[in-house]
């Protein structure tokens, strides 16, 4: 059974720094296609970004409002997949999914910018 | 602002056939397939149909889906009230090099 466990989440000012994670289980993190979906408080789906597998070269897309601060990797020896989010911005709160094909979601992590 | 327009919210009463329009452009939908996705308060998003019109393992044949040019729908046919959530379309905008999602509709069954 797949199961993706994310964490991390937690109330930083803005300006600051964080590292959420998506623990794996049930499939190989780095053989699949994953992608980080973000959902403010009482708004729709967010597209954050993607990572492609190691074997199509690992290569990451992401969204213009968080690209240059938002970094995603894996690594491989925890089966987990990370997303570095740094110079939040209060507009990035929201709860934070990971997700890959074909519909295996996390239960979230939420992300709180408040100074 | 979503790049993918889809109403606010919609309603039915038990029974009843909604529809849950999504409009978007050529660069999205007038190019990639659609994915609707259920999602109820505080969980996750389920995926209910993909490639437009194709359904998941499990979703009732209740829900249905189509495309035409720049714009897809979800029907949901004898509507439960266990089908009230809110819903989402997604697609790949080649512009933007990304995934867009509508704004989400929020599904009321009376």
């Amino acid at each position: 059974e797949v199961q993706l466990v994310e964490s991390g989440g937690g109330l930083v000012k803005p300006g600051g720094s964080l590292r959420l994670s998506c623990v794996a289980s049930g499939l190989t993190i780095s053989n699949d296609w994953m992608t980080w979906v973000r959902q403010a408080p009482g708004k729709g789906l967010e597209w954050v970004g993607r990572v492609k597998t190691k074997a199509d070269g690992g290569t990451t897309d992401y969204a213009a409002s968080v690209r240059g601060r938002f970094t995603m990797s894996w690594e491989d020896s925890k089966n987990t997949l990370y997303l570095q989010i740094n110079n939040l911005k209060t507009e990035d709160a929201a709860v934070y999914y990971c997700h890959t094909s074909p519909d295996y979601w996390g239960q979230g992590t939420l992300v709180t910018v408040s100074s | 602002q979503s790049v993918l327009t889809q109403p606010p919210s919609a309603s039915g009463t038990p029974g009843q056939r909604v529809t849950i329009s999504c409009s978007g452009s050529s660069s999205n939908i007038g190019k990639n397939a659609v994915n609707w996705y259920q999602q109820f308060p505080g969980t996750a998003p389920k995926l209910v149909l993909y490639n437009n019109s194709e359904r998941p393992s499990g979703v009732p044949d209740r829900f249905s889906g189509s495309k035409s040019g720049t714009s897809a729908s979800l029907a949901i046919s004898g509507l439960q009230s266990g089908d009230e959530a809110d819903y989402h379309c997604a697609t790949w905008d080649d512009s933007l090099n990304g995934l867009v999602f509508g704004g989400g509709t929020k599904l009321t069954v009376l």
